[in-house]
């Protein structure tokens, strides 16, 4: 089946303007996260969604930064007034359940970059 | 607390055995490993939960010490297709999928 795909791939914005970025999990994972990874380095964990449950925003690193999902499918990550230190590739991952013991399946990304 | 990672890179000949650390100064109750090759998205290998078990996964195999807080990922014989950064996540409850990854560890196989 398809996996988790992610659009745009590649986002070049101005300093200051507003971005949406969307996730389309695969059919049937209640779970899905997001993260971002700066260039080379780790993965850092932003809000993670979990079937009709209150998200985990724990990771969210400005108010800036908010996320939906709607109809517990679809995802749309917003960077308010985007900053340069924005830019990264944030990666949207999704599983069956939020049980610990479920593997994690990560779209391609979205490359973000902010001039 | 994001867990450690050792070491940060490593390169190897084609054949030769790695071992890539991931220590964390929480309790952990699992920890997962993840490879991503260059410019394409993470992909799962393995998963260990509470137990000390060790797992395989065909010359990939892991061991989890949950006293000490540590899991090690064994690369035995490294192929070409080893390459890329090798990535731990922890999870401390047992309640949730939420992960902690560490920085990475980025191997490079060498004909």
């Amino acid at each position: 089946g398809a996996g988790v795909s992610q659009s745009p791939s590649n986002k070049v914005t101005e300093k200051g303007k507003d971005v949406e970025l969307r996730c389309d999990p695969i059919s049937g994972h209640t779970a899905l996260y997001w993260y971002r990874q700066s260039l080379g380095q780790g993965l850092e964990f932003l809000i993670y969604f979990q079937g009709n449950s209150a998200p985990d925003k724990s990771g969210l690193p400005s108010d800036r930064f908010s996320a939906e999902r709607t109809g517990g499918s679809v995802s749309t990550l917003t960077i308010q007034r985007t900053q340069q230190e924005d830019s990264a590739v944030y990666l949207c991952a999704s599983s069956l359940t939020g049980a610990v013991f479920n593997e994690q399946f990560f779209g391609p990304g979205t490359r973000l970059t902010v001039l | 607390q994001q867990p450690v990672q050792s070491p940060q890179a490593v390169i190897l000949r084609e054949g030769e055995d790695a071992v890539i650390n991931c220590s964390s100064s929480k309790a952990l109750y699992s920890v997962h490993w993840y490879r991503q090759k260059h410019g394409e998205a993470p992909v799962f290998l393995m998963i260990l939960l509470k137990g000390g078990e060790q797992k395989g996964h065909e010359k990939i195999s892991a061991s989890f010490n949950e006293k000490k807080q540590q899991s090690s990922l064994y690369l035995t014989a490294s192929q070409l297709s080893y390459s890329g950064t090798y990535f731990c996540g922890t999870e401390g409850s047992g309640n949730t999928g939420k992960l902690i990854f560490g920085q990475g560890t980025t191997l490079q196989v060498k004909p």
